[in-house]
């Protein structure tokens, strides 16, 4: 099955730094969602986007729906340690199930 | 409100016992999902059930079997577990079908089979 590929796979920063991370896929995408997973819990919905070139923030996350919709990119401003964790993007075309992407693990060292 | 809780947290199995994970919700959801989460994979949906009563396979429903007992429950059942189904598993309910942002899930049962 398709899957989105996100970028990078691993991030290790400083507390302070801004992060930018981003989700690619071969397809048009209608919705595209940012979830987090925090170390042993299950992913919680951080923004969602429904429209190509919408950016929405929600505190010091932003998301932006690419033009193309068939991208979406996610920053964090000044990164604190409980930014730790994996964030998933996730695309879905008109009804069709979510598609998740690989994830992008974010390490923030004090 | 508990939300979407799972049992075990934690298994270990041998290659080909059986085994239930099981889910229950408390936001009378009309939709639950059984995902695998596996190293650089991301989720993938092994079954999902749009409504009491039906059942649908997702992406990668070989090896599983599941039941949507009743509104609040489902459960995902391994036959004969192999070790390729070594993953993470996560349960999620969601109140429709087609508003996938509102997807909300449990916290995982971890899964080791040697």
């Amino acid at each position: 099955g398709q899957q989105l590929n996100q970028s990078p796979q691993s991030m290790f920063i400083q507390e302070g730094e801004d992060v930018s991370m981003n989700c690619t896929s071969s397809s048009i995408f209608n919705t595209w969602l940012w979830y987090k997973q925090d170390p042993g819990e299950g992913p919680v919905l951080l923004i969602a986007l429904y429209k190509a070139g919408e950016l929405t923030s929600n505190g010091r996350l932003t998301a932006q729906f690419g033009i193309t919709r068939k991208d979406s990119f996610l920053n964090i401003s000044a990164s604190i340690p409980s930014d730790v964790g994996i964030y998933f993007c996730a695309g879905q075309r008109n009804t069709d199930k979510l598609i998740f992407g690989t994830g992008t693990r974010l390490q923030v060292f004090p | 409100n508990a939300g979407v809780t799972q049992t075990p947290k934690f298994q270990v199995l041998k290659t080909g016992q059986s085994m239930t994970l099981q889910c229950a919700q408390d936001m009378n959801h009309n939709s639950m999902y059984w995902y695998r989460q596996d190293p650089g994979m991301g989720l993938r949906l092994i079954y999902y059930s749009a409504s009491e009563g039906t059942t649908d396979k997702g992406e990668v429903p070989n090896g599983y079997n599941v039941s949507r007992l009743n509104k609040r429950e489902f459960s995902l059942r391994l036959e004969s577990a192999a070790p390729s189904q070594t993953s993470v598993y996560f349960c999620a309910s969601m109140k429709g079908t087609t508003t996938n942002e509102k997807l909300f899930f449990g916290s995982g049962t971890q899964l080791s089979v040697l």
